[in-house]
């Protein structure tokens, strides 16, 4: 399983994009990146998933280096609703045996007005 | 559609007991997950269950079970609480039976144990 890093913390302003990146320097030929967001005492809400280059949904872009080392999710004009935890998770999508998602520790944004 | 559904959504036990937690998948999806959160540990996988059987399975001690019926419906027991066992508990479903794509996650069950 690759092992991410990203940052514990972040704060933004109302209006202003977030772009927080999440380092997996030994993500595997077969693994995806998917990032999910968490509001308190709620479980954690699908944001976007991709495999290289460029991902975008209407909540969020992923960018994805052509070396997959790192993948950076970009939250445009960001509002006080968008504070959460975001996690970042890497690992094969196949559900076979022994295959779990990893979740870190997630980086904290504070949205500030 | 319906979200995920678990119950109850708090729970009290004492050290020692035992505690059954109930989760509805959404309708259609057959692959069900458990996930235990706490502060210190964040969020860790429990196990997953397709077509009535666990497929996959975390780093959890035997006293952590589960089980999915044919209505894809699951429960998850722990026996013989500990202190250490307070945590939220969630669930979550996936459209997907073989793949690790987009999951639902229900609110949780906030499990407190003294």
């Amino acid at each position: 399983l690759a092992k991410t890093t990203q940052p514990i913390s972040m704060d933004s302003y109302e209006g202003q994009e977030v772009n927080i990146t999440c380092s997996h320097n030994n993500i595997a030929t077969n693994d995806y990146i998917t990032w999910y967001q968490q509001f308190p005492s709620q479980g954690p809400r699908f944001i976007i998933q991709g495999y290289k280059t460029k991902v975008t949904n209407e909540v969020a872009s992923l960018f994805i280096p052509a070396d997959r080392k790192s993948s950076t999710l970009s939250l445009p004009r960001v509002s006080l609703s968008d504070t959460a935890v975001y996690y970042c998770l890497v690992g094969t999508m196949i559900k076979a045996a022994g295959n779990k998602l990893t979740f870190g520790g997630g980086t904290r944004v504070l949205v500030k007005p | 559609k319906a979200g995920v559904t678990q119950t109850p959504r708090y729970l009290i036990k004492t050290r020692g007991q035992q505690v059954t937690l109930s989760c509805s998948p959404i309708s259609g999806h057959r692959s069900v997950s458990w996930y235990q959160q706490t502060p210190g540990q964040g969020l860790q996988f429990l196990f997953e269950y397709f077509s009535e059987t666990q497929r996959n399975k975390g780093n959890f001690p035997g006293r952590f079970s589960g089980r999915q019926f044919s209505n894809s419906r699951s429960e998850m027991n722990v026996s013989t609480l500990e202190l250490g066992d307070s945590a939220l508990y969630l669930c979550a479903s996936s459209p997907r039976d073989s793949y690790w794509g987009e999951q639902y996650f229900g609110p949780g069950t906030r499990l407190t144990v003294t």
